[in-house]
């Protein structure tokens, strides 16, 4: 499967837990985006990376979250101390910059936070 | 502020008419639209995108059109089956951030 993908699917975890995600773009993508989508709305921007570099980082990412891609593939997304409104799904979706500007979406992992 | 409206939230259409979904946004330099579909429980899924030099694209029974001047896009979907219930989201790229800003979604049920 050559698509984007994310481990893991699913994370049940308790208040006050630490708690990291992984995404694997398509592999010749140098943009990887994160997103968070609650139940019944849009897909909402967090933080995206050319390359090693993170360009931007949404208002909404408190310093709990924190998200790397030290060599430019890979990311990891890491939320510190998680509490109850944590709980959504965690998207991540890679393009290819300059290009088309398409990005393609990974499954996602589902994070509950007990 | 970076702004994306989609209307309406929920839609439902009779199989074989046609369904229409609007969005606006709110930077006039927006030049990238896309439109996703996402399934319960799925990846969303991009169906169809436009860019800001053109004003219509088509691609089968999909189409979209973008009228700039009113900083308004729309998804048509004609003919619709069984398989277009789904959840649609309007997206608009914003100039400087090359990051895109997607609608709240519309739930799209097709009717037998």
């Amino acid at each position: 499967d050559t698509g984007v993908s994310q481990d893991p699917r699913h994370k049940i975890t308790k208040r006050g837990q630490n708690v990291t995600f992984r995404c694997d773009p398509i592999s010749e993508h140098n943009r990887l985006y994160w997103y968070r989508q609650t139940l019944g709305q849009g897909p909402e921007f967090l933080t995206y990376f050319q390359n090693e570099a993170q360009l931007e980082k949404s208002r909404l990412l408190s310093d709990r979250f924190s998200a790397e891609r030290p060599k430019g593939s890979f990311s990891t997304l890491e939320i510190q101390r998680t509490e109850q409104g944590d709980s959504a799904m965690y998207l991540c979706a890679s393009s290819f910059f300059p290009g088309l500007e398409t990005q393609y979406f990974g499954p996602g992992t589902r994070l509950l936070v007990l | 502020g970076e702004n994306v409206e989609q209307h309406p939230s929920t839609l439902s259409v009779q199989e074989g008419d046609s369904a229409v979904i609007k969005c606006t946004y709110s930077d006039s330099a927006s030049n990238y639209f896309p439109w996703y579909k996402q399934e319960l429980g799925k990846r969303p899924q991009l169906i169809i995108d436009i860019r800001s030099n053109v004003g219509e694209k088509k691609d089968q029974r999909i189409a979209v059109t973008l009228n700039k001047t009113a900083k308004h896009f729309s998804l048509h979907i004609t003919e619709t089956q069984p398989e277009d219930s789904a959840v649609y989201f309007c997206a608009a790229s914003f100039t400087g951030d090359d990051k895109i800003i997607f609608g709240k979604g519309t739930r799209l049920h097709i009717l037998p």
